[in-house]
């Protein structure tokens, strides 16, 4: 199974912060990759997908980069509807892994 | 506008059972991989299981295979997750979530609400 690894698993930050978050792959996924934002209580939500593609309808400062084993998710700059708990999950091979989820406090 | 709309979920004691659905609308059912997605109070997400568009195929995580069995009904566009000898650690809400096609195979653009499933004396 490919093991997915996100950092760091919690920060603070501001409104206007630029935030970057990280995910590694056990092995190379190629561009398999996709990054989920979670608020309580409700579904996630698909942010990006094939590491770089940004989903229909996500504001234009969500932004991922990477290929191979590592990824980066950035937000430009924050605002208070991002607070929120963020996954990657790699859907290059079964079973489907999710990293386990970096959560973005108000500083 | 696409809907997934999961059932069924409620308290159940060890070593007993529970079927959930999930009810697709908003889009051609019978083309989509399906799958349900798990998530144990305040932890994060697990993928359980997917099934092909025509159910021939199915894949399961490793701590749910022989327990947890995925279907389809095509002809009423729904997904369901039969639960057998449920353990504690299947304490989480579930979620349906429907799979990309093509080049954006097993990533989940669309989810349900979830339903909870409580396993407990």
């Amino acid at each position: 199974d490919i093991q997915m690894t996100q950092s760091p698993s919690s920060l603070s930050a501001s409104v206007g912060d630029r935030l970057t978050i990280t995910c590694r792959a056990s092995q190379t996924i190629s561009n398999y990759l996709n990054w989920y934002q979670q608020k309580p209580g409700k579904a996630p939500k698909l942010l990006i997908y094939a590491a770089s593609s940004l989903q229909t309808g996500v504001p234009s400062s969500f932004s991922g980069s990477g290929s191979g084993t590592d990824f980066t998710l950035t937000i430009s700059s924050l605002q208070p509807e991002d607070f929120a708990t963020y996954y990657c999950q790699q859907s290059y091979s079964t079973p489907r892994t999710f990293g386990q989820g970096t959560t973005v406090e108000i500083k | 506008e696409v809907q997934l709309v999961e059932s069924g979920g409620g308290l159940v004691q060890p070593g007993g059972s529970l079927r959930l659905s999930c009810a697709a609308s908003g889009f051609t059912f019978r083309i989509y991989w399906m799958s349900w997605v798990r998530q144990a109070p305040g932890k994060g997400l697990e993928w359980v299981a997917n099934i092909k568009q025509d159910g021939s195929e199915k894949n399961y995580v490793d701590s749910v295979k022989g327990r947890l069995t995925i279907s389809r009904d095509n002809a009423k566009n729904s997904l369901y997750l039969q639960m057998n000898s449920l353990r504690a650690e299947d304490t989480a809400v579930y979620y349906c979530a429907r799979e990309g096609l093509g080049a954006v195979a097993g990533t989940f653009g669309h989810w349900g609400q979830g339903t909870l499933v409580t396993v407990s004396p």
